[in-house]
């Protein structure tokens, strides 16, 4: 067990440009959750998987955000058509249980 | 809806005890969680009320009152090493999987 990892830990895109983040969880971990997270700010949910199914997205900002976990294990996270606004860092974690979560290192992005 | 207040910062001694305030309102809840984040570093759990009363783990007790919709953490034994920021987090009983909403955090500078 090495932890939940995050790549790329940096991505830096001009706006416009499509994104995508990649989350390995804790491996017996059901269950896996994005945030996104600005300065001196808490972790602000995203969008939720138990195992493969997307069970909470209400967090995601708008149609341009969407996230997949087709096995129940990686996830990825997807931004379409990026916006300054995006800038952020995005944090991928796991748990199985609902309150104790793992957090990743995340993945700083910054648009252009 | 659902929020959270806690004080934005925190200054106390080394070897010192400090507690960190947190009230929330919510439509419904299940319990609250505390986790540190260091500058630079991903989010750690620390604790967790699901029940009123105190939960201690080493140095570090929390404390839920549901009739008052209140919370705390205190740290005893103050160590340099505690200068971080502290989240509470709520999960409301309507957050399928167990969504967690994070409050703005607490800054704590331990001094020598």
């Amino acid at each position: 067990d090495t932890g939940v990892s995050q790549n790329p830990r940096h991505k830096i895109t001009k706006r416009g440009q499509n994104v995508t983040f990649r989350c390995d969880p804790i491996s017996e971990h059901n269950r896996l959750y994005w945030y996104r997270q600005t300065l001196g700010q808490g972790p602000e949910f995203l969008t939720y998987f138990n195992y493969e199914a997307q069970q909470d997205k209400s967090g995601l900002p708008n149609d341009r955000f969407s996230a997949e976990r087709p096995e129940g294990s990686i996830s990825t996270l997807t931004i379409q058509r990026t916006e300054q606004r995006d800038s952020a860092m995005y944090r991928c974690a796991s748990s199985s249980s609902a309150y104790e979560q793992y957090f990743g290192p995340g993945t700083r992005l910054t648009v252009t | 809806g659902q929020s959270l207040e806690q004080p934005s910062e925190v200054t106390a001694v080394e070897g010192a005890i400090v507690q960190i305030n947190c009230t929330y309102q919510t439509s419904g809840f299940y319990g609250l969680s505390w986790y540190q984040q260091h500058d630079g570093g991903a989010p750690t759990f620390l604790s967790y009320n699901g029940l009123d009363g105190l939960e201690e783990t080493g140095r570090f007790s929390s404390f839920l009152s549901r009739s008052d919709s209140y919370g705390y953490l205190l740290l005893q034994e103050l160590q340099m090493k505690d200068s971080a920021s502290y989240f509470c987090a709520v999960r409301g009983i309507y957050n399928q999987g167990g969504k967690l909403i994070f409050g703005q955090g607490t800054e704590l500078s331990v001094k020598p």
